[in-house]
């Protein structure tokens, strides 16, 4: 089955540091996704794109779903240590199937 | 408070004792779907449902099965579970599905085959 690239895998950042994450797809999704699993729980819903070229913002979260559709890119600024955990792009495409990225996980350092 | 709710959270049990993982959604979804999560691989998606006795294979299907008698259930059956089946599993629910602001998941259930 499909998966989304996502990277970095991993970051360790300090308090107070902006994010960049990405993910990029060999297919065309009409909708991305934006999760934040944390230790113990399942994903929760950050932000959804639902068109190519949109930028969508929820408190220190930005995300952008790219022109070519195959890619977007979520950014976090001023990181707190609350934003540590792991977090998945996902692209919704036919039949409402959400194809998953391998998760990028953050740390946060004091 | 919408929920999905998922038992058990944890279970160990040893190959080919079959066993189910309950699903229920109190939002009166039409969409329902399970994923297996692993290290390194993220989440993927092992079937799932349109609506009320409407199935579908997703990405890894295999040793796996699903019924959807009911539109709140979605039971996740493994007939003869397998080491490689050791997991965590999540089942999720869409409200909207085209729209990505109506998506739930579940709290997840370890799974431990031994």
């Amino acid at each position: 089955g499909q998966q989304l690239n996502q990277s970095p895998q991993s970051m360790f950042i300090q308090e107070g540091e902006d994010v960049s994450m990405n993910c990029t797809s060999s297919s065309i999704f009409n909708t991305w996704l934006w999760y934040k699993q944390d230790p113990g729980e399942g994903p929760v819903l950050l932000i959804a794109l639902y068109k190519a070229g949109e930028l969508t913002s929820n408190g220190r979260l930005t995300a952008q779903f790219g022109i070519t559709r195959k890619d977007s890119f979520l950014n976090i600024s001023a990181s707190i240590p609350s934003d540590v955990g792991i977090y998945f792009c996902a692209g919704l495409g036919t039949a409402s199937k959400l194809t998953f990225g391998t998760g990028t996980r953050l740390q946060v350092t004091l | 408070e919408a929920q999905v709710t998922q038992n058990p959270r944890y279970l160990i049990t040893v190959t080919g004792k079959k066993l189910t993982v309950t699903c229920s959604q109190n939002m009166n979804h039409e969409y329902m779907s399970w994923y297996r999560q692993d290290p390194g691989l993220g989440l993927r998606q092992i079937y799932y449902s349109m609506n009320v006795e409407v199935t579908d294979k997703g990405d890894v299907p295999e040793g796996y099965k699903v019924s959807r008698k009911e539109k709140r259930n979605f039971p996740l059956i493994l007939e003869s579970p397998s080491p490689n089946q050791t997991s965590l599993y999540f089942c999720a629910s869409i409200g909207r599905p085209r729209a990505g602001d109506e998506q739930y998941f579940g709290p997840g259930t370890r799974l431990t085959v031994t």
